[in-house]
């Protein structure tokens, strides 16, 4: 049973389209979150959500939307695809709460390509 | 402004040797700390954490960590090293409970037999 998987694994896409990746964990997390990973593998939070509500929001670019419908599912819809876009991006969740360990569990990544 | 260094971008032991991946870290006030390993072309993998009590941490696969709070450093260990330990290794910094992780740069360890 995968704990956090995430759809499409591979997104081949041309610039100034619009596309989607849905993430969703069953480990009954409430807070979910979308990573950038680039080329050189650096990694960097672009959003996170508890309980359905947005909490973090790095400088991301507005064509950037993040949504979650329930707290098992946070989709990430980019418009407007450009170069620069091509990383990878993980989802994670973990358990908020004072008396929770907070260690993130990720999914396999979208490996999102831009032409 | 929290912030996380690995000065290492790669690191090579022979098998059976010990092994340290290092990281220095910056935070105001306390630190949860925390390594992560990626496999190629894997997501990332929790290793262990540092929270508080016991400056050493014991995780998975025979890895230990130890926080060093006047230096700042949460050194990555293990006695013994595999070939299978082989991996991209990302040490983390949060400041609070359900604060977002912070990584440093990645430490591609290397194992050789």
């Amino acid at each position: 049973d995968t704990a956090v998987s995430q759809t499409p694994k591979y997104l081949v896409t041309q610039m100034g389209n619009d596309k989607s990746i849905k993430c969703e964990q069953n480990l009954g997390h409430d807070t979910m979150y979308w990573y950038k990973q680039d080329s050189k593998k650096f990694l960097k939070i672009m959003f996170s959500y508890n309980n359905k509500e947005l909490i973090i929001n790095e400088t991301v670019p507005n064509r950037f939307s993040p949504k979650s419908p329930d707290k098992a599912h946070l989709n990430l819809h980019i418009n407007s695809l450009e170069l620069g876009d091509s990383a990878v991006y993980f989802c994670a969740s973990s358990l908020s709460g004072r008396s929770a360990y907070n260690e993130q569990f990720f999914g396999p990544g979208t490996r999102l390509t831009v032409l | 402004a929290q912030s996380v260094a690995q000065p290492e971008d790669q690191v090579k032991v022979a098998e059976g040797n010990p092994l340290t991946v290092k990281c220095t870290y910056s935070v105001s006030g306390n630190p949860y700390l925390f390594w992560y390993v990626q496999y190629p072309n894997r997501g990332l993998q929790f290793l262990l954490k540092y929270i508080t009590g016991d400056n050493l941490v014991k995780g998975s696969y025979g890895f230990e960590a130890e926080f060093n709070k006047s230096q700042t450093s949460f050194h990555l260990k293990k006695p013994s090293a595999l070939v299978s330990d082989s991996a991209l290794y990302f040490c983390a910094v949060s400041r609070r409970q359900g604060g977002k992780l912070i990584f440093g740069q990645g430490t591609e360890l290397s194992v050789k037999p």
